[in-house]
């Protein structure tokens, strides 16, 4: 069935980075533009980034702007988010989605 | 960026009562091709968001009839015609006719 799996999280320092992973299965990944949406604990959804179906475009929520980048590998079906100068209000939970399916998140914390 | 206001922000409701919840945008979600994206989503305690409705008022695969969504331009609807235990969580509008998704703050569903 469609999946996406994400990786990548953990606790991790101000000012570091962390590479998060996404792997979907069930379908033609190379074929949709895919997202990043995070949740601050006991917050809301909150967009990140997007990427089109082939990488060549790509655009970023003003608050990561700079800082985190959004890339795919479609031979490897899986998306990426590098997150570079980590702050504490970047603590959240990081879904990878497209309109339908969404994953389980992978839980950052940025935290000295 | 689009704002997308929903109210109200919390519901209690008895069960087999109706429940509604309100969705505006600050701008038209009417795209050049015809098609209004506007999408509802739920995300039960625990879970990642799951959609309900996609393009104003379509249904998603397997969402119970009970769920109905309405609205145009920039005023949208979410309806339940009968909630049931399983609805509680919180629903979230957003909007995907820009690439830059932006979501409402959440309206949280709860059972009297």
């Amino acid at each position: 069935q469609v999946q996406l799996v994400e990786s990548g999280g953990g606790v991790v320092q101000p000012g570091r980075s962390l590479r998060l992973s996404c792997a979907a299965s069930g379908f033609t990944f190379s074929s949709y533009g895919m997202h990043w949406v995070r949740q601050a604990p006991g917050k809301g959804l909150e967009w990140v980034a997007v990427i089109s179906y082939d990488g060549s475009n790509k655009y970023y929520a003003d608050s990561v702007k700079g800082r985190f980048t959004i890339s795919r590998d479609n031979s490897k079906n899986t998306l990426y988010l590098q997150m570079n100068s980590l702050r504490a209000e970047d603590t959240a939970v990081y879904y990878c989605a497209d309109i339908v399916t969404w994953g389980q998140g992978t839980l950052v914390t940025v935290s000295s | 960026d689009i704002v997308m206001t929903q109210t109200p922000l919390s519901l209690s409701v008895t069960p087999g009562q109706p429940a509604s919840i309100s969705c505006k945008s600050s701008q038209s979600l009417l795209h050049s091709d015809g098609k209004t994206y506007l999408y509802w989503y739920l995300q039960k305690p625990g879970q990642s968001p799951q959609l309900l409705i996609y393009e104003v008022s379509s249904r998603f695969s397997g969402v119970p009839d009970r769920f109905s969504g309405s609205g145009s331009g920039t005023d949208f609807t979410l309806k339940i015609s009968r909630v049931e235990a399983e609805d509680v969580g919180v629903y979230y509008c957003m909007q995907g006719i820009h690439l830059s998704w932006t979501f409402g703050q959440g309206t949280k569903v709860e059972i009297k």
